[in-house]
Parts: structure tokens; C-alpha cells; sequence
């Protein structure tokens, strides 16, 4: 199985600030990985499709990059409606397996 | 604009089965990838399973081998998982999601309690 290794598992960062988090995978994955946003109680939102696609409707201050084993989302500049989980899925090979998560908190 | 209904909570003993469904409108269920989807907090987001329409099979992940039964009903476009043997570990929210995360249904919690 591949692993998805996602880091950190936890920031806080103030209104403004520039966020990324990193996903690893084991072994090359191409660009297949997806990136998602989950509020508490809430339905996964997809962010970020094929490592670097915007999700339509999703604010242009979500980018995602990378190819083969290291990818990244970054929030360029973060707004208090971005505290959230935010995870990675890479969806190149079964089994899909997700990052761990990290929870993007609010100073 | 596909949608993702589930059917309602669920609450079951260690050793019973349950069977959550997942109806599919707007799209062709024949013609996307659909999957299911498990979240607890001890272990997050588990992928059980899933249909891949370029070799038309359905796969499951090693760890539900056996326990798990996905299904998919053209007459009512509905996807379905079935998992039997329940034990308290696997209280969790499932999702049946399509398109490697595009469209998610709203969760189904399945509650195994003695």
C-alpha cells in the first residue's frame, strides 16, 4: 500500500498568513492526489484535483503542487474561515489511502 | 451536478450486519468511480472499497476483505455497503463518494454498541 505521510499534523497561524502542508507518498504517484477540506461536522469539500487543479468554486488563495512522491497546499493568505482539517488522498493506486490530516488553526 | 443521498443513521450489536446505501443523481453510476469511505477518530479516513468503470470491477482495500460487500443497483441508481461481523471498532461515519472525491454523500453514522 502506499503511505501518505501529511505534515504537520497541527498549525496555528494569524489572518493573513501563508499555510502549507505536505504530503509524501512512499512511492511515485505521478500527480494523483487530491486535496480536501473538512470543517467539524461537515462533508469533506475537494480543493485541489491531479495535485494542482483548482476545484471550481474554491478560492483562487488554494494552490496545490508537486508530482511523484511530494506534494503541497498552500494557503497564500489565510482567512478565519479556512480553520479546518485538511487532508490529501492519493487516488494512483488501490488501496486510495489518505494523509493523516492537519488542523489549521486561527491565532 | 451529481448528488449523494445516504440512507440514515444506524445502530447495531458486535456480530450483526449493517447495510448503508447511497443513492446517485445526475450522473451514470456505470460510467464513474465510486467508493467507500470510512472516518473514525483513532484512525481517520479508511478507503473500504470501490468500483473503477475503466475494468468495470469492483475492488476492496485487504483489511474488509470478506466482511465487506459493495453493490450497485441500476434500477434505483443506488450504490450500497454491507459489512458484516461489527465490532465497537467500527463506530465511525461512512461515505460513499464518487470521482476520487469530487461529490461526497453526507455520511451515514453506524453506532456498534453492546
Amino acid at each position: 500500500d502506499i503511505q501518505m505521510t501529511q505534515s504537520p499534523s497541527a498549525v496555528s497561524a494569524s489572518v493573513g498568513d501563508r499555510v502549507t502542508i505536505t504530503c509524501r507518498a512512499s512511492q511515485g504517484i505521478s500527480n494523483s492526489v487530491a486535496w480536501f477540506q473538512q470543517k467539524p461536522g461537515k462533508v469533506p469539500q475537494r480543493l485541489i484535483y491531479a495535485s494542482s487543479s483548482l476545484q471550481s468554486g474554491v478560492p483562487s488563495r488554494f494552490s496545490g503542487s508537486g508530482s511523484g512522491t511530494e506534494f503541497v497546499l498552500t494557503i497564500s493568505s489565510l482567512q478565519p474561515g479556512d480553520s479546518a482539517t485538511y487532508f490529501c488522498l492519493q487516488h494512483n493506486t488501490f488501496p486510495l489511502t489518505f494523509g493523516g490530516g492537519t488542523k489549521v488553526e486561527i491565532k | 451536478q451529481v448528488q449523494l443521498v445516504q440512507s440514515g443513521a444506524e445502530a447495531r450489536k458486535p456480530g450483526a450486519s449493517v447495510k448503508v446505501s447511497c443513492k446517485v443523481s445526475g450522473d451514470s453510476f456505470r460510467e464513474i468511480s465510486w467508493h467507500w469511505v470510512r472516518q473514525t477518530a483513532a484512525k481517520g479516513l479508511e478507503w473500504m472499497g470501490g468500483f473503477d468503470p475503466t475494468d468495470g470491477l469492483i475492488t476492496y482495500a485487504q483489511k474488509f476483505r470478506g466482511r465487506v460487500i459493495l453493490t450497485e443497483d441500476s434500477s434505483t441508481d443506488t450504490v450500497s455497503m454491507e459489512l458484516t461481523s461489527l465490532r465497537n471498532e467500527d463506530t465511525a461515519a461512512y461515505y460513499c463518494m464518487i470521482g476520487m472525491g469530487r461529490t461526497w454523500g453526507q455520511g451515514t453514522l453506524v453506532t456498534v454498541s453492546s
